[in-house]
């Protein structure tokens, strides 16, 4: 069975500072990984995804996740908080080559602080 | 423009009723999904269907129900068997292997 683990329910940054939220997972085959944000009483957005290419996978919004399959991680990163980040992330796993089946984690509230 | 639309955004349930989410796309996907969100809790899967006129139980199925006539529609029906259905509800839907794209939810709340 997959499952994911996201390390740190909530995430205080300064504005301009690194963000980095992190995310751990399990699965008895390849996994494809995924990215996903929340505002407030909305959807999921989809910030970016790993398929098996690229290790380093760039998304929207100046996001970027590594896949490190040695430490069975899949971090999110960016350079610069912008006040505009501040929202709920998802990091989420699907062991089916598709996205058919997808486990998320618990989410990171992540606040971005002036 | 694309996508999935969930309606009502706000929904009251009185004890003992049965109540439907709706959940539109006309994105042309196969597949279409339900998820729980509770705060601190991710989101958990309801029931989940990848053609018309099938749907599968996701991890919390008791208390659900759903339908897939047609392909662009897969209503939720929370019925008064859910003991405990105050929550977030969304929909998604995806094709192949493209990511799922989601709604803006529905928020239920028992009055």
């Amino acid at each position: 069975a997959q499952s994911v683990t996201q390390l740190g329910s909530h995430v205080s940054v300064s504005e301009g500072a690194l963000v980095l939220l992190r995310c751990n997972y399990s699965s008895s085959v390849p996994p494809y990984l995924f990215w996903y944000v929340q505002y407030p009483n909305q959807g999921l957005q989809l910030l970016l995804k790993y398929t098996s290419a690229a290790t380093l996978v760039k998304g929207i919004n100046g996001f970027e996740a590594e896949f490190k399959k040695s430490e069975t991680s899949f971090h999110l990163t960016k350079p610069s908080a912008h006040m505009s980040d501040a929202a709920e992330y998802f990091c989420a796993v699907s062991e089916t080559g598709s996205a058919r089946q997808l486990t998320f984690g618990s989410g990171t509230q992540l606040t971005v602080l002036p | 423009d694309g996508g999935i639309t969930q309606s009502p955004k706000y929904l009251f349930r009185k004890e003992g009723q049965n109540v439907t989410l709706s959940c539109e796309q006309n994105l042309n996907h196969d597949a279409m999904y339900w998820y729980r969100q509770d705060p601190g809790q991710g989101l958990r899967l309801i029931y989940y269907s990848q053609i018309v006129n099938d749907f599968q139980k996701g991890d919390i199925a008791e208390g659900y129900s759903v339908s897939r006539e047609k392909k662009e529609s897969f209503p939720l029906t929370v019925t008064s068997a859910q003991k405990n259905p105050t929550a977030f509800y969304l929909c998604a839907s995806s094709i192949a292997t493209q990511p799922q794209h989601f709604g803006d939810g529905t928020r239920l709340s028992i009055l």
